[in-house]
């Protein structure tokens, strides 16, 4: 099966840097990658996907890239700010090609200190 | 709309003991997905349905684990006997379709955190 292996697993920036998350995964068949937040005490909401068909996906002050020769995908966030302090976990599935269910990481504790 | 119910969010039970979480998903989900997350790992899947079909069960512990999903809707997950290592938070997941297609993200519940003593 599928394995998603997520680095660092703890992030402090200073408001206003930008902060990288990396995952890679072991299945060449997985074609769908989505990120989730999970804020202290609360359910993981998605915040941006992409698809195996593009390098990269961008949202405001998020984006996604994606190598799928090296299978490793990264998050990156500009413009940090207090409120972007979370739990991100990535994942992975073989999305339109079957009915697989994601794979998540393990997570990044993201800390923005003001 | 209304989200993905979960009860009971909080519950403590000695080890060898038994306890069942309930879920209810978006109304018109037809996937529902349970999932096991241990204190500072990832969401590890359990089990996922398709409307009222097992779709997969692979990572379930099948000797103390027992999920259903009667009429397609509600879903109810149980654990018998528990075990120390069981302590964690069930996640309940619905999506209107399935990984990967325009309807297929994932809507999470508040969880239900359980505590094996």
């Amino acid at each position: 099966g599928e394995n998603v292996e997520q680095h660092p697993s703890t992030l402090s920036v200073q408001e206003g840097d930008s902060a990288v998350i990396k995952c890679t995964y072991s299945d060449s068949a997985s074609n769908y990658f989505p990120w989730y937040k999970q804020e202290l005490g609360k359910r993981p909401q998605l915040i941006i996907d992409i698809r195996s068909n593009v390098g990269e996906k961008k949202d405001q002050r998020i984006a996604v890239t994606l190598n799928k020769t090296a299978k490793h995908f990264s998050l990156h966030i500009t413009e940090t700010q207090p409120e972007d302090s979370a739990v991100y976990f990535c994942a992975a599935s073989q999305g339109d090609t079957g009915r697989r269910a994601l794979t998540f990481g393990s997570g990044t504790r993201l800390q923005v200190q003001p | 709309e209304a989200g993905v119910a979960q009860s009971p969010r909080y519950k403590i039970i000695e080890k060898r003991q038994s306890v069942a979480f309930w879920c209810n998903p978006i109304s018109g989900h037809a996937t529902l997905y349970w999932y096991q997350q241990i204190l500072g790992q990832g969401p590890k899947l359990l089990i996922q349905f398709q409307n009222n079909g097992v779709v997969d069960d692979s990572q379930l512990p099948k000797d103390r684990f027992s999920a259903e999903r009667l009429k397609g809707v509600d879903s109810t997950l149980k654990i018998q006997p528990a075990k120390l290592e069981d302590s964690a938070v069930y996640l309940c997941a619905s999506s209107l379709g399935t990984p990967g297609l325009n309807t297929g993200e994932l809507f999470f519940g508040e969880g239900s955190r359980l505590t094996v003593l």
